[in-house]
């Protein structure tokens, strides 16, 4: 069983339009919550790390939130470009340990 | 720069083989990990390492052993292969574990097929 839960699973996206999707997670004992990028064949590649209740990070046309007191952060991608096709990963950080969630897929086409 | 590097990228083992998967790390990280991935299971830790001469289990440790005599290495070993062991397997590091919050490196990920 996941608690860390990710949706939707996948979602295709015409090149230039933005999505975003939903990483949840408990919200009690709270260290740390993490997006990382996967393409398959590759090192999954660390996107964020969020520490803070109301965080926002960004990078390039990606950015997330973090609400730690409701348990979730969104992930959005602004723009979608067909490079942005990959799996993303986020994993929640309790007691030191990351649990990972299962990935949103994203397939952008042109 | 290396980061992680793990080898074999891929292989296939007979059922009741052993194999050791290796990870070596050149960011002279504490923290050494393994995951593994399975559709719609996410990453799931397999065991863990917080500095040479320290490893401990994590989420699915059965059949798998570590050790970790050097800061830089951290071989993971399927003891007798089974085909529920088929999976992609992720080596990791990060400075001073997980629990500040440091960014956690992948390695490229090692897939493993057991007939």
């Amino acid at each position: 069983i996941l608690n860390v839960e990710q949706s939707p699973q996948s979602l295709h996206v015409q090149e230039g339009d933005s999505t975003n999707f939903t990483c949840s997670f408990p919200s009690s004992n709270f260290y740390a919550l993490h997006w990382y990028r996967w393409e398959t064949a590759k090192s999954p590649e660390a996107l964020f790390v969020m520490t803070l209740n109301g965080d926002e990070k960004k990078k390039g046309r990606i950015s997330a939130t973090l609400n730690t007191k409701e348990g979730y952060s969104y992930l959005y991608i602004k723009g979608s470009q067909p490079e942005d096709s990959a799996t993303y990963l986020c994993a929640f950080n309790s007691w030191g340990k990351l649990q990972f969630g299962a990935g949103t897929q994203v397939v952008v086409t042109p | 720069n290396a980061g992680v590097t793990q080898t074999p990228k891929f292989q296939v083992l007979k059922t009741g083989q052993s194999m050791t998967l290796q990870c070596a790390q050149d960011m002279n990280h504490e923290y050494m990990s393994w995951y593994r991935q399975d559709p719609g299971m996410g990453l799931r830790l397999i065991h863990y390492s917080v500095g040479a001469g320290i490893t401990d289990q994590g989420e699915v440790p059965n059949g798998y052993n570590v050790s970790r005599s050097t800061t830089e290495d951290f071989p993971l070993r399927l003891l007798s292969a089974a085909p529920s062991q088929t999976s992609v397997y992720f080596c990791a590091s990060s400075l001073m574990g997980q629990v500040s919050g440091n960014t956690i490196y992948f390695g490229e990920g090692s897939w493993l097929t057991v007939v």
